[in-house]
């Protein structure tokens, strides 16, 4: 059973654009949302995250919105650059992330010049 | 800082062996946790271990196990490799594992032949 949903799995936007992804979960305990980036022949590095008593959380170009009722949360990029070029992952987890990150499945994200 | 650092990088084992890999954590963090990722079932949590004790198991069978020394130096080793337990094994490191921010290394790349 996939707990935590996430979409699309590839997405291309232009240089200036806004990224969207999305995730959708089950589990009401989750009380942790991370987004991960990972680049290719790396480990995937902390992006933003944040936890269910806020709807919106914003560091630099990257925002997180959360909504509690419909269980779902996304990552918003805004101006997107060529940099940004990675696999994106969102996660959640229980206890703040000590009982395990249940990661969804991530996004291709490419943003062309 | 030094960060998480993985050996060895890069291995490959037959069906059947044994497999042991190691993770040294950032100085000072005394949580390590173990993902398995491949591209099918993407990043799935193994287990975490905090002050030498294992706090956290997956859902994966008994030949996937793992320890923590007292110096925070964690190794994992996974017995009779079938052909899918190929993946990147990735170790986190977090200073406090309650806050959820996991420090990923690069990972080791397993190929069971």
């Amino acid at each position: 059973q996939q707990q935590v949903k996430q979409s699309p799995q590839s997405l291309i936007v232009q240089k200036g654009g806004i990224s969207i992804i999305n995730c959708a979960y089950e589990n009401t305990a989750f009380d942790y949302f991370p987004w991960y980036q990972q680049f290719p022949g790396k480990g995937p590095a902390l992006l933003i995250a944040i936890r269910p008593d806020v709807s919106e959380k914003k560091e630099g170009r990257f925002t997180i919105s959360f909504n509690k009722s419909a269980k779902q949360f996304s990552l918003h990029i805004m101006d997107s650059q060529p940099g940004d070029s990675a696999t994106y992952f969102c996660a959640a987890s229980t206890r703040g992330g000590a009982d395990g990150l249940t990661f969804g499945k991530g996004t291709h994200l490419i943003i062309q010049p | 800082k030094a960060g998480v650092t993985q050996t060895p990088r890069y291995l490959i084992k037959t069906r059947g062996q044994q497999v042991t890999l190691s993770c040294s954590p950032i100085s000072g963090h005394r949580s390590v946790s173990w993902y398995q990722q491949t591209p099918g079932q993407g990043l799935q949590f193994l287990f975490e271990y905090f002050s030498e004790t294992q706090r956290n198991k997956g859902n994966f069978p008994g030949r996937f196990s793992g320890r923590q020394f007292s110096n925070s130096r964690s190794e994992m080793n996974v017995s009779t490799l079938e052909l899918g337990d190929s993946a990147l094994y990735l170790c986190a490191s977090s200073l406090d594992p309650n806050t959820g921010e996991l420090f990923f290394g690069e990972g080791s790349r397993l190929t069971v032949l």
